[in-house]
C-alpha cells in the first residue's frame, strides 16, 4: 500500500543553519505530496505541497521538489530560524481513498540561537 | 473566514462509555476528514465526507467508531465503548473539492481523548 517514510528526529540546528528533511513514499499512480508543519501547541499547517512530477513547492524559504525517479520529496530551508522549531509531516494524497492523506511520522527540528 | 473549530478540545472518560466529538468546517468546504493521532506518530485517516455522502469508511478503526455528517456541514464523530487504546488526538480537516488533484486540508485543533 501506500506510505511515507521520513528521516527519524530529532533534528538539532543553530540559527542560520542549511535545513534538509528527508520524505521518500512508495505509492501506485500520481499522487500530490505535502508537508505540514505544527508549532508547539497549534495545529497542523499546510507549508507547501506539489501536484505533479518536477513541481518545487514553496514557502516562507522552505522548498521541495516532487522526484518520481527517486520517489521523494526532501524539504529544505537555506538559513532555519528559532522561530522554525515545531514537528513537520510529509503527506500524500491517497488515491484509494479519495483525497485522504497518508502521513509519515513526523520529523522535530530544533533550533537554537 | 474562522478555519476548522473542533469540540470539545479536551475529553477525560472512563472505559466503556460513549463518546461524541462536534467539527466545525470551514463554511464552503464540502469535504470533511477524521483523523487520529497517537503520541510521536503522523495522523491516520479514519474516514471521510463529500457534502452529506460518507464515501470512505473502511478505515475506521473498528465498529465501534462512527461518523455523521448529516446536513453536509458540522460532522461528529462517536466511539463507542470506549477502550484505553481509544486515548489519542482526534483530528478534523475539510477542503474544498477541485478538479485538480490536491485539494488542500485545512486541520482543526484536535480532540484530545484520554480514557481513564
Amino acid at each position: 500500500g501506500n506510505s511515507v517514510t521520513q528521516m527519524e528526529g530529532p533534528v538539532t540546528l543553530s540559527e542560520e543553519a542549511f535545513l534538509t528533511i528527508n520524505c521518500t513514499y512508495t505509492a501506485t499512480g500520481y499522487p500530490s505530496l505535502f508537508w505540514y508543519v505544527q508549532y508547539p501547541g497549534e495545529g497542523l499547517q499546510l507549508l507547501l505541497k506539489a501536484t505533479k512530477a518536477d513541481d518545487k513547492g514553496s514557502n516562507k524559504g522552505f522548498e521541495a521538489t516532487y522526484r518520481k525517479e527517486t520517489t521523494s520529496f526532501h524539504l529544505e530551508k537555506g538559513s532555519v530560524q528559532v522561530s522554525d522549531s515545531a514537528v513537520y509531516f510529509c503527506a500524500l494524497s491517497d488515491s484509494q481513498a479519495g483525497t485522504a492523506l497518508i502521513f509519515g511520522k513526523g520529523t522535530t527540528l530544533s533550533v537554537s540561537s | 473566514d474562522t478555519g476548522v473549530s473542533q469540540d470539545p478540545r479536551h475529553k477525560i472518560t472512563k472505559r466503556g462509555q460513549n463518546v461524541t466529538f462536534r467539527c466545525d468546517p470551514i463554511s464552503e468546504h464540502n469535504r470533511l476528514y477524521w483523523y487520529r493521532q497517537t503520541l510521536g506518530q503522523g495522523p491516520e485517516f479514519l474516514t471521510y465526507f463529500q457534502n452529506e455522502a460518507q464515501l470512505e469508511k473502511s478505515r475506521l478503526l473498528s465498529d465501534r467508531f462512527s461518523a455523521e455528517r448529516p446536513k453536509g456541514s458540522f460532522s461528529t464523530l462517536e466511539i463507542q465503548r470506549t477502550e484505553q487504546g481509544d486515548s489519542a488526538m482526534y483530528l478534523c480537516a475539510s477542503s474544498l473539492a477541485q478538479q485538480v488533484p490536491g485539494d488542500t486540508q485545512y486541520f482543526g485543533p484536535g480532540t484530545r481523548l484520554t480514557v481513564l
